[in-house]
């Protein structure tokens, strides 16, 4: 089945450092993909997301690109900030909307 | 607008108790979904419905029971609870095309 693979964790930058998440998938299909974020004792935000190869998903100035060709949709920041510090989830949906989900990346940015 | 509401957000529970976990949403959401959150392994799908009076099983639904008789609400029963249903459960939902999820905001649930 579908299934999503994730970095794993813990990370720990300095402030400013670039970040990289790397989220690798397997799908049948031509699944959406997304980053969720945690912030400690809080539910899941949808961070961003990209329907279709090549699409950018961007947001907080988080990006990720949809690479068909290698099944990834790999996390990037230029510049983290300790407010960034939160575990992380790589995910896909299918066409019925099941969502397969990483088992997450915890980010810890020290000042 | 309140979007996804799971009650109760902490529950400490003996073994071999059984209790309700709610879900309630007011978008209008066709699908709702439950998930299990454990440490390494991500979000595990239990039990997901795509309409009211339709409900499925996901990935681990042992122990669980839902019932959808509402397009707003998703309850989720553990009948008999064991420790290994100690987790973090979220409660979801998403419109027919949206392909975005809402999560609720979790509730910790730890079986003694």
């Amino acid at each position: 089945g579908d299934s999503v693979t994730q970095m794993e964790g813990p990370v720990t930058l300095s402030e400013e450092a670039f970040l990289t998440i790397n989220c690798t998938y397997t799908a049948t299909g031509y699944p959406s993909l997304f980053w969720y974020v945690q912030y400690p004792g809080e539910g899941l935000q949808l961070l961003l997301k990209a329907t279709k190869a090549d699409d950018k998903g961007s947001n907080k100035g988080f990006e990720a690109t949809y690479r068909k060709e290698t099944t990834s949709f790999h996390l990037e920041k230029g510049s983290v900030q300790v407010s960034d510090s939160a575990v992380y989830f790589c995910a896909l949906s299918d066409v019925n909307n099941d969502m397969r989900f990483g088992a997450g990346t915890r980010l810890t940015v020290k000042p | 607008n309140a979007g996804v509401t799971q009650t109760p957000k902490f529950q400490v529970l003996k073994t071999g108790q059984s209790m309700t976990l709610q879900c309630a949403q007011d978008m209008n959401h066709e699908y709702m979904s439950w998930y299990r959150q454990d440490p390494g392994m991500g979000l595990r799908l239990i039990h997901y419905s795509v309409g009211a009076g339709i409900t499925d099983q996901g990935e681990v639904p042992n122990g669980y029971n839902v019932s959808r008789s509402t397009t707003e609400d998703f309850p989720l029963r553990l009948l008999s609870a064991a420790p290994s249903q100690t987790s973090v459960y979220f409660c979801a939902s998403a419109d027919r095309g949206g392909n975005t999820i809402y999560f609720g905001e979790g509730s910790w649930l730890t079986v003694v």
